[in-house]
């Protein structure tokens, strides 16, 4: 299975800032990793996929990069509404796995 | 509008069979490409990747849970399900139904809590 390795596990940001989440593939996932928003009560959310496509209705200060074993979710000039978990999911090959989670907490 | 909803019995008893179904609605499981997955969430761990079914009926399954997990849908009904025999304490979770498309995840369901417990 690949393993996917997020850091860091938490994170404290004020609102305005720029912030960057890592995901590391235990082998090469070429493009192949989406990044998901979750908040208590709200169905989790897309962000990302392909490594850097961003979906449809996600604000542009969004964005992903990386490819091969390295990637990385920068959200820029932080709002309220960013803060919570983040989670990398690689969708190269079967089974499917997520890295552990990123918490994005107000500073 | 795609919207997903879990159901499930709330609590079973170790060793029972786990029957999950997740209604879904604004698109078909018979479009080319589309599929739904189910993936599960302990209280304050992370997400774990169960199993896929697409348009074609091609069936993925976590090599984890080895042979407990049956995947199924009815397309008539825009419906998907997901069976676990033999559960135990470590299945309880949130349990998470989401459209595939293609590759990815791009709608999920709120989630339904499943406890096992004796």
């Amino acid at each position: 299975d690949v393993q996917m390795t997020q850091s860091p596990y938490n994170l404290a940001a004020s609102p305005g800032e720029s912030v960057s989440i890592n995901c590391k593939a235990s082998k090469s996932i070429s493009k192949y990793l989406a990044w998901y928003q979750q908040k208590p009560g709200k169905a989790n959310k897309l962000l990302i996929y392909d490594g850097s496509t961003l979906q449809s209705g996600i604000p542009s200060r969004f964005s992903g990069s990386g490819s091969g074993t390295d990637f990385t979710l920068t959200i820029r000039s932080l709002e309220p509404e960013d803060f919570g978990l983040y989670y990398c999911q690689q969708h190269n090959e079967y089974p499917w796995t997520f890295g552990g989670g990123t918490k994005l907490e107000l500073k | 509008q795609v919207t997903l909803k879990e159901s499930g019995p709330g609590i079973l008893q170790p060793s029972q069979t786990l029957s999950l179904t997740c209604t879904f609605s604004g698109f078909s499981l018979s479009t080319y490409g589309m599929g739904v997955g189910w993936i599960r969430q302990p209280s304050g761990k992370g997400l774990e990747w169960l199993a896929n079914i697409w348009w074609d009926d091609d069936k993925y399954y976590n090599p984890s849970l080895k042979n407990r997990l049956t995947i199924s849908k009815d397309t008539s009904n825009n419906q998907a399900f997901l069976k676990i025999t033999n559960v135990d304490t470590a299945d309880t979770a949130t349990y998470y139904c989401a459209r595939g498309n293609w590759a990815f995840f791009d709608y999920w369901g709120q989630g339904v809590m499943v406890t096992v417990s004796s």
